[in-house]
């Protein structure tokens, strides 16, 4: 079956921890994408990949950070820097950035910072 | 920034009645998508438009894109207790060139059996 897994589905960190969130495609999906969503707010995009080796900075990146080494995988790290951690986090991917194709998303993973 | 409007924020419906939801935007969007969410999960893919006047289907659910490619319905008839959860929009646009896709904040469908 093609599709996005997000593990873990709940995570607790402590104040001052860093933690990675893993994001894996079998899709063959060029871009990438990590948002982040609160209670009555819509999506909003942390990061983005275009291509491997490759990632640009959403409207939301301070206190997060990314890698692209593989295709299909874009993990993402909260880190200590990120005031207000506590949210769902949402992963998706697409063919390629443009209208023409839809994101696709995972499962998404709720980190709560205690 | 261009902001995407959901409304209604929040409905509650008798089940087997029919409903819409509205997606606007003050500028022209280039590609329409609706998803549809349950609490604690991912978002599910349901429809793509592109095209002005645009109207697709996939069972009780219709979508349409307007004329003016900036607003869109989506309508469920005979609504059922499966319809229930988070219904989203989403639109692919370009400022200054640069492709961007915006979200609205999302509609809560309650179904009352």
């Amino acid at each position: 079956d093609g599709g996005i897994t997000q593990s873990p589905k709940y995570l607790f960190r402590k104040e001052g921890q860093n933690v990675t969130l893993s994001c894996e495609q079998n899709l063959n999906h060029d871009a990438m994408y990590w948002y982040r969503q609160d209670p009555g707010q819509g999506l909003r995009l942390i990061y983005y990949s275009q291509i491997v080796n490759d990632f640009q900075k959403g409207d939301i990146a301070e206190g997060y950070s990314v890698s692209r080494e593989k295709k299909e995988s874009f993990p993402l790290t909260v880190t200590s820097a990120q005031k207000n951690p506590t949210a769902f986090y949402l992963c998706a991917s697409s063919i390629g950035q443009s209208s023409q194709f839809p994101q696709y998303f995972g499962p998404g993973t709720r980190l709560t910072v205690l | 920034s261009q902001e995407l409007e959901q409304s209604p924020q929040s409905l509650i419906v008798q089940e087997g009645k029919n409903l819409t939801i509205n997606c606007t935007s003050s500028k022209t969007l280039y590609g329409l998508y609706w998803y549809k969410q349950k609490y604690g999960e991912g978002l599910i893919f349901l429809m793509m438009l592109q095209k002005g006047g645009e109207e697709k289907s996939h069972e009780k659910i219709t979508a349409k894109l307007d004329e003016k490619k900036q607003q869109s319905s989506l309508h469920i008839t005979a609504s059922q207790p499966s319809h229930a959860g988070i219904y989203l929009c989403g639109a692919a646009s370009y400022e200054d060139s640069n492709y961007q896709l915006i979200w609205g904040a999302g509609t809560k469908l309650i179904i009352k059996p």
